[in-house]
Order: structure tokens, then C-alpha cells, then sequence
């Protein structure tokens, strides 16, 4: 079975600090995904890669970035937290075809206080 | 522009009822493909089914199948019998070609089954 991990499924961090997100996959999955998920607004892509070292932004790239230095680790990353910036994180992972669903990790819900 | 649309903020279903759940979409690329996700109140993503556009056929996967009607753009989703287990929210995601490797959601549909 496909396995998405996710480093934590809590995280509590203040205004203005850094923040890493993690997400692993051991499928050896070409395509990795962050989104962020609110109520009412379902889940909205933040970036994704579709190759190490190669990134496209997504919807709401404003405030993130990303890293993906190995093929199975794609990491997000907020350089300075905002309280705007509470919410579910969720990391996929696909093959490259339109016919292949995601798999996802079970999510990081940070709160930015 | 790609887009998924899905209008049912919330549902409800009697156990052991069948239920559909609505969801239409925008593309003008001649491949994609459509999936359903079931969301439990855990916080995981569950793939539930998947629909090429060049399937003749409705896609089934046990007690879900989908509803495609590819001139109405529409890819609805049918739960039959209904469990309690069922309760949670569900999306409609797209893929297409010319989106290279994203995927387009909806903003969901909570279901919730009552016993």
C-alpha cells in the first residue's frame, strides 16, 4: 500500500515564527502536493512538484514555499506563520497520469497563535 | 479553466437508502479523469472511485458507483445502502491533460446518515 506520512498532526506555532511541514512518501510517486483545507472552501492547492527540485505554484502559493530535494520528501514551508495561515495542511502523492488518483497523508493541523 | 462544482453543502440519508451526490464540472480538454474522495471526521482523504472521460462504461466500486453523463458534465456520485459508517464529507476532484499534473476540488458535501 501506498504510504503518505506527514512529520505531525498538531502543531502550535507563533506569529512570525518559521515552520517546516513534512510529508514523506514510499511509493516512489513523481508528483507530490500541499494543500490547505478550510470549512466552505473544500481544498485549495498550495504548490506542487512534479519532479525533485522542480516546483509549480498553485492557487495560494502567496506566503508558502516549498522544498523537494529528494524524490520522496516534499517539504512546505512558512516563512514567517500568520494567524491567517491556521488550518488543515494536507500532502498528496501521484504518478504522473491524468489516470491515477492521490494518495494523502493524514494531515497537520497548525494553529498560528 | 478547469473547475469542480458541487452544490450540496450538507445531506442527509436514511440507513439502508440510496443517495447521490451532485457534482458537475468545467473543462474543455477532450481527456481527463474524475475521482471521489471520502473525508471521515478523522481528517484522512479516502479515493473512493475513478472515471475516465473515454469510459463507456459508469465506473462501480462496491457500493459506490458513479453517474457519468459527459454531455451534462456531470459526475455524481451514488452511494447505495447506506451505513452508518457512510457519514462524512465527500469531494469531487478533477485531472486533465492540459492541468499537467493538478487536480481540481469542489468545496465537498457532508453527508451524514441517520439511523
Amino acid at each position: 500500500d501506498v504510504k503518505v506520512t506527514q512529520s505531525s498532526r498538531y502543531l502550535v506555532k507563533r506569529t512570525g515564527e518559521k515552520v517546516f511541514l513534512e510529508c514523506v512518501q514510499d511509493m516512489d510517486h513523481e508528483n507530490m502536493f500541499w494543500y490547505r483545507q478550510d470549512p466552505g472552501l473544500g481544498l485549495r492547492l498550495i504548490y506542487f512538484s512534479y519532479d525533485v527540485k522542480m516546483k509549480e505554484k498553485g492557487d495560494i502559493p502567496e506566503g508558502y514555499s516549498v522544498s523537494r530535494e529528494k524524490k520522496e520528501r516534499f517539504s512546505l514551508i512558512l516563512e514567517s506563520a500568520s494567524t491567517n495561515q491556521t488550518s488543515m495542511y494536507l500532502c498528496a502523492s501521484s504518478l504522473g497520469d491524468s489516470a491515477y488518483e492521490q494518495y494523502f497523508g493524514p494531515g497537520t493541523r497548525l494553529t498560528v497563535t | 479553466a478547469q473547475k469542480i462544482t458541487q452544490t450540496q453543502p450538507g445531506m442527509f440519508v436514511q440507513e439502508k437508502e440510496a443517495v447521490t451526490l451532485d457534482c458537475t464540472y468545467d473543462t474543455s480538454d477532450p481527456s481527463y479523469g474524475l475521482f471521489w474522495y471520502k473525508q471521515p471526521s478523522s481528517g484522512e482523504m479516502i479515493f473512493l472511485i475513478y472515471q475516465g472521460s473515454y469510459d463507456q462504461q459508469n465506473a462501480t466500486e462496491g457500493r459506490y458507483s458513479l453517474n457519468f453523463q459527459k454531455a451534462r458534465k456531470s459526475a455524481n456520485l451514488v452511494i447505495s445502502a447506506s451505513q452508518l459508517g457512510d457519514s462524512a464529507m465527500y469531494f469531487c476532484a478533477m485531472r486533465s491533460l492540459s492541468t499537467g499534473n493538478q487536480f481540481y476540488f469542489g468545496t465537498g458535501t457532508s453527508l451524514t446518515v441517520i439511523p
